[in-house]
């Protein structure tokens, strides 16, 4: 399984762009990136996952490098609710197994008022 | 419905107890997880259920049970737990097999075992 590494934690101040980066240098070609969202004592909520394109969706933009060793979460506009520890996750495409979802330690992002 | 439904959502039972926790699901997806969380880590994998069959088991103590009865309904038993054993159990579900595709998380049971 390829492994991730984010920073331990990141403010962000209320009404701009938070950008959370994700390392995963040891992906393989056929591996998506996942983000995932925990808000306290909650549920992971699913927020975005791509392959190699920028991918962009209502909650938020990804953005994946062309070597794919690296890719930025942003959430264009922060507000207090996404306050939250947010977690990337490198996962294998294909049809020949199941496949897990192995959570890293993740990033704990503040939004300051 | 886009909804994975896990009861109770707050379980307490001694260490000679016999538990289960129920996750559902109605999304017709055909895998199902069990994840364990301590405070303040991450959601570590425990089983992973393909087609209604056990295809990963990430080496989980046999205290620790899992059943899927049917497409739409994931069981975990627990019997003499230890203290350490609390924490929040996470279930979540989504398409197997396909790499474009997310799972989809329930709000967990937070176990207490006393």
């Amino acid at each position: 399984d390829a492994k991730t590494t984010q920073p331990t934690s990141m403010d962000c101040a209320e009404g701009r762009a938070a950008n959370l980066p994700c390392n995963h240098s040891t992906i393989s070609g056929n591996e998506y990136v996942y983000w995932y969202r925990q808000i306290h004592s909650q549920g992971p909520q699913y927020i975005i996952h791509g392959l190699k394109n920028n991918e962009t969706n209502e909650m938020a933009s990804l953005i994946i490098t062309e070597d794919r060793k690296s890719s930025t979460l942003i959430l264009p506009h922060a507000t207090l609710r996404d306050t939250a520890v947010y977690y990337c996750i490198v996962r294998p495409g294909g049809t020949s197994g199941t496949y897990k979802y192995i959570f890293g330690t993740g990033t704990r992002l503040k939004v300051l008022a | 419905d886009t909804e994975v439904t896990q009861t109770p959502k707050h379980l307490v039972m001694g260490m000679t107890n016999k538990k289960s926790l129920k996750c559902e699901q109605h999304m017709g997806h055909r895998a199902m997880y069990w994840y364990k969380q301590k405070a303040k880590k991450p959601p570590e994998l425990m089983f992973v259920y393909s087609y209604e069959k056990l295809s990963i088991n990430e080496s989980v103590p046999s205290r620790f049970s899992p059943e899927c009865p049917n497409s739409s309904l994931l069981n975990l038993h627990l019997h003499a737990l230890q203290p350490e054993d609390s924490a929040l159990y996470l279930c979540a579900s989504s398409t197997p097999n396909t790499g474009s595709t997310e799972a989809f998380f329930g709000q967990g049971t937070r176990l207490t075992v006393v």
